[in-house]
């Protein structure tokens, strides 16, 4: 079983929707990190949350840490072909372990 | 543009034998990790290193090794390949910040491994 649960595992989507991306835990973190990898490629950071219901925007991108710091999610607004890949969130816990979830695949069509 | 880089994008070896998975960053970071990656496993941590010549085991060591001779180079060893062991393997280097949530991890573009 995985410290960190992503939901959903697969989601295809046509160009312009919007979508949420939830990671679940029922462990606190001292942060989490989401990562994008697109196919061939190694993951790739995308944001750090620190603190319990901080919201950080990235352009499109939305990403909230539960006032817990057990969860998190990542809101896409309008997205484009080029979002597309594997989005993984990371939790940081005691000695700075990283704990990954198994990822949320996304497809967007044009 | 900061790097960590795989020697090999794709790798076919045989039932048995010795292979060398070789990672190299160019950040000065203390930190080294191997991780496999498995569909609807998610990484899984096989060793990583905070230091020259310093390796610790990580969530699935067995059936691996690792060597880290020089701060920017580190090593993952499958003594006897097993078919068990394709997979896709990927490098990440970090640095630990002074400020918690500023470590993430540069990775790779990975290996993928095949063993026949």
């Amino acid at each position: 079983t995985q410290l960190l649960e992503q939901s959903p595992q697969f989601l295809s989507i046509q160009e312009g929707e919007n979508l949420t991306v939830y990671c679940n835990s029922s462990s606190v973190f001292s942060s989490l990190q989401w990562y994008r990898q697109e196919p061939g490629e190694g993951p790739v950071l995308l944001v750090t949350v620190v603190t319990g219901g901080e919201v950080k925007k990235l352009k499109r991108l939305t990403f909230q840490f539960g006032d817990a710091r057990k969860d998190s999610s990542l809101h896409i607004t309008a997205a484009q072909p080029g979002d597309t890949g594997l989005y993984l969130c990371a939790g940081i816990g005691n000695f700075n372990k990283f704990y990954f979830g198994s990822g949320t695949k996304l497809n967007v069509k044009p | 543009d900061v790097k960590v880089t795989q020697s090999s994008r794709y790798l076919v070896k045989r039932t048995g034998e010795k292979v060398f998975l070789e990672c190299v960053q160019d950040m000065d970071h203390e930190n080294m990790f191997w991780y496999r990656q498995d569909p609807g496993l998610g990484l899984r941590l096989i060793y990583f290193s905070y230091d020259v010549k310093m390796k610790e085991k990580g969530d699935i060591p067995e059936g691996y090794s690792v060597s880290r001779e020089k701060k920017e180079r580190f090593s993952l060893i499958l003594e006897s390949a097993s078919t068990n062991q394709t997979s896709m393997y990927l490098c990440a280097s970090s640095s630990i910040g002074s400020n918690r949530g500023d470590y993430g991890y540069t990775f790779g573009s990975g290996t993928r491994l095949t063993v026949v």
